[in-house]
């Protein structure tokens, strides 16, 4: 049981390219976060999907966008990348969103942007 | 006002000792709460869930006081594999900034 996987788990990017983060969670979890996660700032949520084809912005949602890609699969796009992304990025699902049940989160996405 | 807010600490103790961290919120209508650990910038772990009326695992007590709107983590008898960053969560997505243990031998 793989829980909640991420990919890639580091990648270094020069400004102005783009990526995409994978997630993928097979706990048949229905909402899926993007967090990410810098020096002294705790994690702060980027976007969430409560469930298959929905999306919502969270705190911090400028300069990227979001893919539910199925019940499974939730991808975090940066498309023309800066510096002050340089973060660690976590993705995590929880069974249902607003309940009283924990987010399980994957090992992070470490990226640098030169 | 920040959503959630932690004193970051550090906290350095010895073996042994007992720790207390706190986390206050700022809605007064917040339904969930937990605690999290956090070992070298690697993935958020669930440590506890903060029920209404308290709850304790082994050396670890949380406690919830929605009057004055905090929670609260203890540790007693303090191990060095204890050493982390603690994190309170509020609801789903609110994290507070994290409290850095280290346990001293």
């Amino acid at each position: 049981n793989a829980g909640v996987t991420q990919t890639p788990k580091f990648q270094v990017l020069k400004t102005g390219q783009s990526m995409t983060l994978q997630c993928a969670q097979d706990m048949n979890h229905n909402s899926m976060y993007w967090y990410r996660q810098d020096p002294g700032m705790g994690l702060r949520l980027i976007y969430y999907s409560a469930s298959e084809g929905t999306t919502d912005k969270g705190e911090v949602p400028n300069g990227y966008n979001v893919s539910r890609l199925n019940k499974r699969e939730f991808s975090l796009r940066l498309e023309s990348a800066a510096p002050s992304q340089t973060s660690v990025y976590f993705c995590a699902s929880m069974v249902v969103g607003g309940s009283n049940q924990p987010q399980h989160f994957g090992d992070g996405t470490r990226l640098s942007i030169l | 006002r920040k959503e959630v807010e932690q004193d970051p600490g550090p906290f350095n103790v010895p073996e042994g000792a007992t720790v207390a961290f706190n986390c206050t919120y700022s809605n007064s209508a917040s339904q969930s709460f937990f605690w999290y650990r956090q070992d070298c910038r690697k993935e958020p772990k669930l440590l506890m869930s903060v029920y209404s009326s308290g709850n304790e695992d082994g050396r670890f007590t949380a406690q919830l006081n929605r009057a004055s709107q905090y929670i609260s983590l203890l540790i007693r008898d303090s191990k060095l594999s204890d050493s982390a960053t603690y994190l309170c969560v509020v609801n789903w997505g609110y994290f507070g900034t994290g409290t850095s243990l280290t346990v001293i031998p």
